[in-house]
């Protein structure tokens, strides 16, 4: 069961920031939110994740809102190959041999206009 | 860093037949590997967890003895379709947590295989 809601397709211009958000009011205090993006047909890239500080790398940002109800994925200079279906995953918090089990849900289908 | 291989890329089959999908990590080990599956204009599902060494942990509702997992090496887990239906047919993908990961490992994705049952 995915833990996360997310609108269902955004639209971008090419050069301007991507704001992805995504609701996970039901997060526990130690599940992680990863975001991934899948371009068509292909496998799912990973992106970044966070617990509960903002996070950034070569790719995107990530912002969690202090009561880590909610978060924001941002892409600052989308390009058209940004095109993709961005997933927003809470990892589930288990042990043992399931340990790192990931969930999708439906994800934002984002598309970049030239 | 962090490649992960799938082996067929698509794969046509008759009905009843069965088909072997390999998973492999290129340049890391990895101790745990999942297997998803997607149908059209759907998201990925979970399908299993296959663990080096031990069987495979299934998700509810999937059918080992029709998904045959084997994670027989730490770079190396294979999925066999069995009596493989029409149904069947779907985009198989699997990922792989590098050994040792901390408590926020990352699963890194292979590009993914597409059967497809006559």
């Amino acid at each position: 069961d995915a833990k996360t809601t997310q609108p269902t397709s955004m639209d971008c211009a090419e050069g301007r920031a991507a704001n992805l958000p995504c609701n996970h009011s039901t997060i526990s205090g130690n599940e992680y939110v990863y975001w991934y993006r899948q371009i068509h047909s292909q496998g799912p890239q990973y992106i970044i994740h966070g617990l509960k500080n903002n996070e950034t790398n070569e790719m995107a940002s990530l912002i969690i809102t202090e009561d880590r109800k909610s978060s924001t994925l941002i892409l600052p200079h989308a390009t058209l190959r940004d095109t993709a279906v961005y997933y927003c995953i809470v990892r589930v918090r288990e042990r043992g041999s399931t340990l790192g089990r990931l969930y999708f849900g439906r994800g934002t289908q984002l598309t970049v206009w030239p | 860093g962090a490649v992960v291989s799938q082996h067929p890329s698509w794969v046509i089959c008759k009905s009843g037949t069965s088909v072997k999908i390999e998973c492999r990590s290129l340049d890391f080990q990895a101790t745990t590997m999942f297997w998803y599956r997607q149908f059209p204009k759907q998201s990925l599902m979970l399908m299993a967890t296959s663990n080096e060494g031990s069987k495979a942990t299934y998700e509810q509702g999937v059918e080992k003895d029709k998904f045959l997992i084997n994670h027989a090496s730490l770079t190396l887990s294979t999925l066999t379709v069995t009596s493989a239906h029409p149904e069947d047919s779907s985009f198989y993908i699997c990922s792989a947590r590098p050994l040792g990961g901390r408590n926020t490992d990352t699963q890194y994705f292979g590009p993914g295989t597409r059967l497809t049952v006559l």
